[in-house]
């Protein structure tokens, strides 16, 4: 079975300008999750979908972060413009379904974001 | 508010040693809990997880963790440390009225000398 896919694997830009992530889940997997890891931090939700449709942004700072997930299987996360602090990992994580007890999240490798 | 505290930021441990790592929560519900490792540039893998029932809970690579409720602790174990076992380590718990989110602590590096 193919895990969580994302792309890039790394990428380095300079404060205000604009990038955009890709993330690919498992297949059958409902639920798609982003989060931030800042170095030396645990990861943190940004945002999480239940298919199409968005369940928790709470955490998402919409001045400058969206996020897509048009057809219910892969996602994009935005940021414009950056700055320097957005510096971290982007981890999506995929799982099968909401209020399962089974429920478990699946992590791809990451995109490792540089704002310079 | 839900939090995970991790209290080591770092643990070295001769291989074949044992291992403890910390967690505590604060969480009104029952939890659900999980621990992750990460290996550098790597996702995150699960180890374990706790939903309910036995609080032993047998995960992969030879790790347990045992839940205490009157603690509020999930603490990790490994009988015998490998030196593949260095890496960061996640505890996690799974807030299931909002959507399963996960709430992570900050995590602990763990070192492996030979």
């Amino acid at each position: 079975e193919a895990g969580v896919a994302q792309s890039p694997r790394y990428k380095i830009i300079e404060k205000r300008q604009s990038v955009a992530f890709w993330c690919n889940p498992i297949s059958g997997h409902a639920t798609l999750y982003w989060y931030q890891q800042i170095l030396g931090q645990g990861p943190k939700l940004l945002i999480q979908f239940q298919n199409n449709g968005v369940v928790d942004d709470s955490q998402l700072p919409k001045d400058r972060f969206s996020a897509e997930r048009l057809k219910g299987v892969d996602s994009t996360l935005k940021i414009q413009p950056a700055k320097l602090e957005d510096s971290a990992v982007y981890l999506c994580a995929s799982s099968l379904a909401i209020g399962t007890s089974a429920n478990e999240q699946y992590f791809g490798p990451g995109t490792r974001l540089t704002v310079t | 508010a839900q939090s995970v505290t991790q209290p080591d930021i770092h643990i070295t441990v001769s291989e074949g040693a044992s291992l403890e790592l910390r967690c505590n929560y604060s969480y009104g519900a029952t939890p659900y809990l999980f621990w992750y490792v990460q290996s550098p540039g790597q996702g995150l893998q699960l180890l374990l997880k706790y939903f309910s029932g036995d609080t032993l809970v047998q995960g992969i690579k030879g790790f347990e963790a045992e839940f205490k409720r009157s603690q509020s602790s999930f603490n990790l174990r490994k009988p015998s440390v490998h030196w593949s076992d260095a890496a960061e380590y996640f505890c996690a718990v799974g807030l299931m009225e909002y959507g399963n989110k996960l709430v992570f602590g900050a995590g602990t590096i763990l070192r492996v000398k030979s």
